[in-house]
């Protein structure tokens, strides 16, 4: 079974408008992370925000706040005034306490994110 | 400036070929990865290297090798290589405590095997 599931290969908004990319996750462990990464054209990995699992509130960065429902599994990511720099790819992506000294990030498949003018 | 960065970003060589890519760190990260991006943009870990000891090891093929240095650096050679080793090749690093062990991923190096 996936661990991180993106179901939303591409998306489309309006300049200036919010967006909310999917993002659901499967795990049994109870400490957890969760991250989101913008990958644009030019190919870097940008890190955008974290949640941990034990974290009271949903995380903000600036125009980035994560929607995490916890119960649902799910850690949506909400771009509020999108720009047209936004237009990228956007990584979910976990990593588990049990992965120990280990520390790797599963990631999802990637959503495409087209902001337009 | 403070940063995680690979050398060379473009690598183009021929099948059965030994090459090695570089990675620096200078954030004080203690832990150091390297990911590969195939063709579909999956990304998928390969390696990591916490002070010096590879503590993970994924079904990589044995033809390719981290090797640390220090804790600033983790280089990837890659022996024999193959047409379906051609992939972006993306080198991170993270430190424990900070931010839930968010990894800053330098700029990747797109290797193209021919």
């Amino acid at each position: 079974a996936q661990k991180i599931t993106q179901t939303q290969p591409g998306m489309f908004v309006q300049e200036k408008e919010a967006v909310t990319l999917d993002c659901t996750y499967d795990t049994s462990d109870p400490s957890y992370g969760l991250f989101w990464y913008k990958q644009p054209s030019s190919g870097e990995m940008i890190f955008l925000i974290y949640q941990g699992s034990y974290d009271q509130q949903n995380a903000t960065e600036g125009r980035y706040s994560l929607n995490f429902q916890k119960a649902r599994k799910s850690a949506n990511l909400v771009i509020s005034a999108s720009q047209l720099g936004d237009s990228a790819m956007y990584f979910c992506a976990m990593r588990e306490a049990r992965s120990g000294s280990a520390r790797q990030l599963t990631f999802g498949s990637g959503t495409q994110l087209t902001v337009l003018p | 400036d403070t940063a995680v960065s690979q050398t060379p970003k473009y690598l183009v060589t021929q099948m059965g070929n030994d090459k090695s890519i570089k990675c620096e760190q200078n954030l004080g990260h203690d832990t150091m990865y390297w990911y590969k991006q195939d063709s579909k943009k999956f990304l998928k870990i390969m390696f990591s290297y916490n002070n010096k000891e590879l503590i993970i090891n994924e079904t990589v093929p044995n033809r390719f090798s981290p090797k640390s240095p220090d804790k600033a650096h983790l280089n990837l050679h890659i022996n024999s290589l193959e047409l379906g080793d051609s992939a972006v090749y993306f080198c991170a690093s993270s430190l424990p405590r900070l931010r839930g062990e968010t990894q800053y991923f330098g700029p990747g190096t797109r290797l193209l095997v021919l």
